[in-house]
């Protein structure tokens, strides 16, 4: 089966760093997605990662490491409007589909 | 910016009752695919679509569920007989094939199913 393990809320001041974690059990793997989600919105794409590393986009950032089977979701300067939720999804085999984790709900404090 | 849109955006029914849900992906993308979401949890995969069939079902996707692609534009999830554990947050998705941006799927901003 597929798993993934990620923290149900995190809480951070405008301006700060906050790391969201993401921790993964699948029969294969073929890569890491993050999505944000706002209440009452549909999930947007933020970020991928198929390769150990890090890749950077703006303020945030994205990490994988294949052979701990983690991931974490790095967001820098955080703002107001950066409160949301964020999920990891992987995609654990040839096919396309992606199957999320529970979910980390964001909460950007003034 | 293209995007995937999605009607109704609230559809209340009643149990036993058929209802379909409709997608128009982006235009250019070549997979598509339904998820769910209950209120509170997290996005669960329902099917993907591919070539004018299924490429892929979920378990939640049983024989009361069924997808069609009419014409060259639009995707639809049929439910034939509504329970009550089927409302939701229903959304569309669509991606492309080739390279890194077909792992970047396009979220439409959802139907809420509500089974009364």
């Amino acid at each position: 089966g597929q798993s993934l393990e990620q923290p149900s809320e995190v809480t951070a001041v405008e301006g700060a760093i906050v790391q969201i974690n993401c921790t993964y059990q699948t029969s294969g793997f073929y890569g890491l997605s993050w999505y944000q989600q706002h209440d009452g919105g549909a999930p947007t794409f933020l970020s991928y990662n198929a390769l150990d590393g890090l890749e950077e986009t703006g303020r945030f950032s994205s990490f994988l490491s294949r052979s701990d089977s983690y991931g974490y979701l790095l967001l820098q300067e955080l703002q107001m409007k950066d409160s949301a939720s964020y999920f990891c999804a992987v995609r654990g085999d040839s096919s396309y589909k992606l199957i999320f984790g529970s979910g980390t709900r964001l909460l950007v404090r003034p | 910016e293209p995007e995937v849109t999605q009607t109704p955006s609230h559809q209340v029914t009643q149990m036993g009752q058929e209802v379909i849900l409709r997608c128009v992906p982006i235009s250019n993308h070549l997979y598509f695919y339904w998820y769910r979401q209950i209120l509170g949890q997290k996005v669960e995969f329902l099917v993907s679509f591919y070539n004018n069939e299924i490429s892929e079902k979920s378990e939640i996707f049983d024989d009361q569920f069924s997808v069609e692609r009419p014409d060259g534009s639009n995707f639809t999830l049929k439910i034939r007989s509504t329970k009550l554990e089927d409302s939701a947050m229903y959304f569309c998705a669509s991606s492309h094939r080739t390279g890194g941006s077909s792992y970047e799927q396009y979220f439409g901003p959802g139907t809420r199913l509500t089974v009364t």
